[in-house]
Parts: structure tokens; sequence; C-alpha cells
């Protein structure tokens, strides 16, 4: 069974530019969340989609969004990018909702701010 | 709120050596408890998790943890460690209930050397 996986892996943006992440998550997993992961700050929490509406959202400003589609699928949204935007972005993915559902994470895309 | 504390930021132990790798957590409510491990240019793997039940859980690769309510802990432990153990662990909790939000603790670096 195919894990999380993300697109891209990898990629460099400059300041005021805006990017799109993707997430696929595993086969008939219909929740998906997702965390920035910084040297400074460590992994904190940004959004959860389930059934293709945002369940729950962390402290993050509105340049941060997200959407899931129907088949699941999901992408987050940063705009106008800031050097501080630079991290490790992951996408885990569960069954369903309720906090005792184990969340199977992606490998990440790590993003770089020029 | 709840937090999670992982006072031991690295541990260095030699192979076949055990270890314990400490964690806290403090929350109003109850908690559901996770272990995760994050090798080099990867996401996050679960190791094990607490929802009920023994309070001794088993996970992967030989890890085990206890959960201990008076002391609000859940600390992981390995009797014997192999080099490829080498890598982050994250602790983490989240809330009884629906939502699926991770808070994590800080991480430990286990680092096995010969």
């Amino acid at each position: 069974k195919a894990g999380v996986t993300q697109t891209p892996r990898y990629l460099i943006k400059t300041r005021g530019q805006q990017v799109t992440l993707s997430c696929s998550p595993i086969s008939g997993h219909r929740s998906v969340s997702w965390y920035q992961q910084t040297p400074g700050q460590g992994l904190q929490f940004l959004f959860e989609y389930f059934s293709e509406t945002q369940r729950n959202k962390g402290n993050f400003p509105g340049r941060f969004s997200g959407r899931q589609f129907s088949n699941s699928r999901s992408e987050m949204n940063v705009s106008t990018l800031e050097l501080g935007d630079s991290a490790l972005y992951l996408c885990a993915s569960s069954l369903g909702i309720g906090s005792n559902q184990p969340q199977h994470f992606g490998d990440g895309t790590r993003l770089s701010i020029l | 709120a709840q937090s999670v504390t992982q006072l031991d930021s690295q541990v260095p132990v030699f192979e076949e050596a055990p270890v314990e790798l400490r964690c806290n957590y403090s929350s109003s409510v109850s908690v559901y408890l996770f272990w995760y491990v994050q090798y080099p240019n990867q996401g996050l793997q679960l190791l094990l998790k607490y929802l009920s039940g023994s309070t001794l859980v088993k996970g992967i690769n030989g890890f085990e943890a206890e959960f201990n309510k008076s002391q609000t802990s859940f600390h992981l432990r390995k009797p014997s460690v192999h080099i490829s153990d080498t890598a982050e662990y994250f602790c983490a909790v989240t809330l009884t209930g629906t939502a699926s939000k991770l808070t994590f603790g800080t991480g430990t670096r286990l680092q096995v050397t010969l």
C-alpha cells in the first residue's frame, strides 16, 4: 500500500512569491493534516481537513491556506512568502476524524525562501 | 492547552546498551499519547501509541513505552539499541475527542555509537 505522497520534495522561492504544496493521502484515508517543522519552532500544526472541510486550524496567519478535494487529496498554499516560511512542510493522513486515529506522515516538502 | 516536554535534547548511547527517552505532558483533559521517529530527510514514522488499556505499550523496532498517569509521563525505552536507531524521536499528544491535532515535544536526538 502506497504511503502518503508529497510533491514536490524540494522548492526554492523568493520573498513575496506564493507556493502550492500537494499531498496525496494513503488510499482510503479521508483525513489530512498539515504541519510545519522548523529548527526554532519545532513541529507545529497548520490545519486539518476531512470531507473537503477544514476541521481545525493552528495559529498561523491567513497567508497559509489549504483545501481538500473529493478524492481526499489536499493542497496547501502560502502567499506572500517570507524568509521565516522556510521549513519542512509535512502532510499526514488518517482513516477518519478522531484524535485516537494514528496519523501517517509523508516525507515532506522542503521549502527554502531566498 | 496541552503541552509536551522532552527534557533531553540529545541522548548519546553505545550500541547494545539500553536507552530511555523521557516525555512528560500537561493537559487538563484526557489525552492520547504517541511516539514518532524521524530519520534524516524523511517524515515521521509512528513507533507506538497509547489510547487506553494496558499502560505498557509495545511498538515497532523493539521499542516500548509506559503510560504513567500520576506522573503524566510516557517514557520510551529499548533494552538494546542498534546503530540504525540513530534518529530524532518525538513524543506527541492529542486531546481525546474529534480533533486530530498533534502537539509535539521538541524532540530527542538519539545518537548510537559503537
